[in-house]
């Protein structure tokens, strides 16, 4: 089993839907889990980070779920801007500051 | 806040040539920074993790004498990619971490190498 795992997609949907990704991770120990955003030949923008409460910026909303071990981000009323590759990142316990990242899901928001 | 620089944006060099990649937090001090390699369509892969002032920790895989890194300041770490070749050409990204609050990583926009 991978440590981080994602669904590479893509997924396209249609501008102004709501879309969920997930990530799952196999250390149950981890203990800091963020979302990063990839464009296309760009390097990784931090999108957010992940709190045990979950939180929300605007029309993103990231959660925690450590009983499942995955943690996820809703996108809601998506933009043509969105597109991109969105990262899932986790600090390994026993990893010391390492992420490890997953392999990205494409989102494709179309017309 | 949080901005990383990297330099140069993109190298083209022949088979046998060293090539010196910078990366820099700019309004930040970084005890620790990261780099990581990409392969196209492929996730990034942390080759090794740069502390300022000691040794760079490698990962498995990735060899210390071809990929010399230098900390040389709270600001500043290099990668040298020595005696490139093909195989090499990668998208090569650094990042810095900023501990307060959330211990985040803060990405430089990657160097492209391409080697002849």
């Amino acid at each position: 089993r991978k440590e981080v795992e994602q669904d590479p997609g893509p997924f396209n949907v249609p501008e102004g839907a709501t879309v969920a990704f997930n990530c799952t991770y196999s250390n149950s120990a981890s203990q800091s889990f963020f979302w990063y955003r990839q464009d296309c030949r760009k390097e990784p923008k931090l999108l957010m980070s992940v709190y045990s409460s979950g939180n929300e910026d605007g029309r993103f909303t990231a959660q925690l779920n450590r009983a499942s071990q995955y943690i996820s981000l809703l996108i809601r009323d998506s933009k043509l801007s969105d597109s991109a590759t969105y990262l899932c990142a986790v600090n390994m316990a026993g990893g010391g500051n390492k992420l490890t990242f997953g392999t990205g899901t494409q989102l494709k928001v179309e017309l | 806040g949080a901005v990383v620089s990297q330099h140069p944006s993109w190298v083209i060099c022949k088979s046998g040539t060293s090539v010196k990649i910078e990366c820099r937090s700019l309004d930040f001090q970084a005890t620790t920074m990261f780099w990581y390699r990409q392969f196209p369509k492929q996730s990034l892969m942390l080759m090794a993790t740069s502390n300022e002032g000691s040794k760079a920790t490698y990962e498995q895989g990735v060899e210390k004498d071809k990929f010399l890194i230098n900390h040389a300041s709270l600001t500043l770490s290099t990668l040298t990619v020595t005696s490139a070749h093909p195989e090499d050409s990668s998208f090569y990204i650094c990042s810095a971490r900023l501990k307060v609050p959330y211990n985040e990583q803060f990405f430089g926009p990657g160097t492209r190498l391409t080697v002849l």
